[in-house]
């Protein structure tokens, strides 16, 4: 199974809305990760957990709060969002934690919009 | 951080090779190269990986100059299922770095 799923699919959230997106993989990797992704842009690391541990955290504004309840599950738990955050968000797994080497298996995303 | 460029996009005739060059002028010493390739509405699929001179798997080719400041892409006899985005990306195996996707080369394969 090489596959990464990523739930919903969809998602329409107002400013003041909590909401979660989540990830599986069943491919036994350690490393699972979030990118954002505007359009026509390429994708933006946000985080990477390595051992269900944050190892890379980008900057990213606290209204994005990632989890890692284990090695095969990676939430990102969404909060007083804002209309630029409307993107395509990508989770994505590897054996490892870097991102710069590893061969990365990605979902197909949940396409966000925040109104 | 290696910044890289590539073309914005390109078109291609069925059943040519494409060849689709990523500029990486300031690679470290221990950076490896690798390419992705993108569908609408799909995540990055992985294509190839390499550091140096030529790498070929059952897709794409990767051929990387000694001085390694470019890698071009290399697609045998493309088809129209070919047509995507296609990024370039340069990391450390080293350590948790940030890394960057290139820009990206939109690729259309015409009949």
């Amino acid at each position: 199974d090489t596959e990464v799923t990523q739930t919903p699919k969809h998602l329409v959230m107002g400013m003041t809305n909590k909401k979660s997106l989540k990830c599986e993989q069943h491919m036994g990797h350690r490393a699972m990760y979030w990118y954002k992704q505007k359009a026509k842009k390429p994708p933006e690391l946000m985080f990477v957990y390595s051992y269900e541990k944050l190892s890379i955290n980008e900057s990213v504004p606290s209204r994005f709060s990632p989890e890692c309840p284990n090695s095969s599950l990676l939430n990102l738990h969404l909060h007083a969002l804002q209309p630029e955050d409307s993107a395509l968000y990508l989770c994505a797994s590897s054996q490892e934690g870097n991102p710069g080497t590893d061969t990365q298996y990605f979902g197909p995303g949940t396409r966000l919009t925040v109104l | 951080l290696a910044k890289t460029t590539q073309p914005i996009s390109m078109d291609s005739y069925e059943g040519q090779e494409v060849n689709i060059t990523c500029s990486h002028n300031n690679i470290a010493t221990n950076d490896y190269i690798t390419w992705y390739q993108q569908f609408p509405s799909q995540g990055p699929r992985f294509i190839i990986q390499g550091y140096k001179t030529k790498v070929t798997n059952e897709v794409a080719s990767l051929f990387i100059p000694a001085d390694r400041k470019s890698s071009t892409l290399s697609l045998p006899r493309v088809s129209l299922s070919d047509t995507a985005v296609y990024y370039c990306l340069v990391g450390d195996p080293g350590g948790y770095q940030k890394v960057t996707f290139g820009t990206g080369t939109k690729l259309q394969v015409i009949p």
